[in-house]
Order: C-alpha cells, then sequence, then structure tokens
C-alpha cells in the first residue's frame, strides 16, 4: 500500500511568486485536506476536497487554491506569496471525510 | 471560530515516568483524533475517539474523551525515549460547512531524558 506523498519536499520562492505543490493520496483515499504548519504551531487547516469538491475551508484567503484530480491526487496553489507563507505544507488523505488522517512528509515553503 | 487548547506547551520526564497532555475544546466534538510528530516529522495518527467518556488504550498509552465531548487526555505509563515527540489532539465538528475540518491543538512537546 504506498503511502501519502508529496512534492517537492523543499522549496525556495520569492515575494510575490506563485507556487504549486503536489500531493499523491493514498491507495484508496478520495479524501485530501491541507494545512499549514508554522514552526512550533500544530497544522492549520487550509482545505479539504472530497471527489474532486472542495468540501471546506479554513480561514485563508482566496489566494490559497486547490485542485484534486479524479485519481484523487491533489494541488495546492498559492500566488502573491507572502514572506508569513513560510511554513510546513502537509497534505492528508482519509478514507472518508471525518476519519483518521494520514499525513504526507510534507513541503517546506521558504518565500525570501 | 472552534478552538482547541492544549496542555502542557513542554513537558521533561526522566525514563520511566508517567506523562499527562490535556486537550479542551470551545465546542461539542464529533470526535477528537491524536497524533505524534517526531522532531523533523509529520504527524502519525495515533487513535480517534468518537463516543462519550470513550477510554481506549495502546499498550502503554490511555486516551480518554470527556462525558461533553469537549475535552480529551492522553497518558503514557513508564515513559520510554522511543516516546520523545509533539503529540497533538485534533477535533472534528460535525456536519455543516465545517465537516472534515480538523482542528489542531498547539501541541505538547515531550522530552524523555534517559
Amino acid at each position: 500500500e504506498t503511502g501519502v506523498t508529496q512534492s517537492p519536499t523543499h522549496l525556495i520562492k520569492t515575494r510575490g511568486q506563485q507556487v504549486t505543490l503536489r500531493c499523491s493520496s493514498q491507495s484508496g483515499h478520495n479524501t485530501v485536506s491541507w494545512y499549514q504548519q508554522a514552526l512550533g504551531q500544530g497544522p492549520q487547516f487550509i482545505f479539504q476536497y472530497y471527489r474532486e469538491e472542495e468540501n471546506g475551508r479554513g480561514n485563508f484567503p482566496p489566494r490559497f487554491s486547490g485542485l484534486q484530480f479524479p485519481n484523487y491526487s491533489s494541488e495546492l496553489n498559492v500566488n502573491a506569496l507572502e514572506l508569513d507563507d513560510s511554513a510546513l505544507y502537509l497534505c492528508a488523505s482519509s478514507p472518508q471525510r471525518g476519519t483518521e488522517a494520514f499525513f504526507g512528509q510534507g513541503t517546506r515553503l521558504t518565500v525570501v | 471560530g472552534q478552538q482547541v487548547m492544549q496542555i502542557p506547551q513542554y513537558q521533561h520526564v526522566q525514563e520511566g515516568e508517567d506523562f499527562t497532555t490535556y486537550c479542551n475544546s470551545s465546542t461539542t466534538l464529533s470526535n477528537i483524533q491524536w497524533y505524534k510528530q517526531r522532531p523533523g516529522g509529520h504527524p502519525v495518527f495515533l487513535i480517534q475517539l468518537v463516543k462519550s467518556g470513550e477510554v481506549k488504550k495502546q499498550k502503554r498509552l490511555t486516551f480518554q474523551f470527556g462525558e461533553a465531548k469537549k475535552n480529551s487526555s492522553l497518558h503514557i505509563t513508564a515513559t520510554q525515549t522511543t516516546d520523545v515527540g509533539t503529540y497533538f489532539c485534533a477535533g472534528l465538528l460535525a456536519g455543516g460547512t465545517s465537516y472534515g475540518k480538523l482542528t489542531f491543538g498547539q501541541g505538547t512537546i515531550l522530552t524523555v531524558h534517559p
């Protein structure tokens, strides 16, 4: 059984740029969630996708957007990067909504 | 909005001592989940509690869900160096537009001295 994989693992971007992060969900999981984890903090919910539709959103501005594809893989897009966007971005897949989340290893984004 | 508070923020113990972390939600939860994150790693699912007053055990770990489904605790008996990491609780609201949104506490960092 393949786990959740994210790419890239590390990324450095300049303020104002755009970034796309990718996630392959665990086999058989139809729900993908994205989280932002700042250093020393708990993960903060960005949004969730279920069967290719956004299913819930946290307190993040519209410049954070996402997609889920028919194979349940997902992308997180962030436009107009700000310094405060520097964080670990975690993708998690779940077999069903509201069940346990299986996290990928994350993408460490640094905005300079 | 929903808040999940976790205490203590840090806990240093000697190997063999017990450890407890507490989690409180501002709103009633559908379920609560616990995760462990090793330094430099990603959160790993430990357990999910659903029923009011539920108690679950995993070897040396005991998880409790409060009667009002607003608080929870994780207790580790006789800690080992392998228990080192940050323990997070994460609450899930039932239904509505927040369905599926896990709200994490800020975590308790456990250090175990051999």
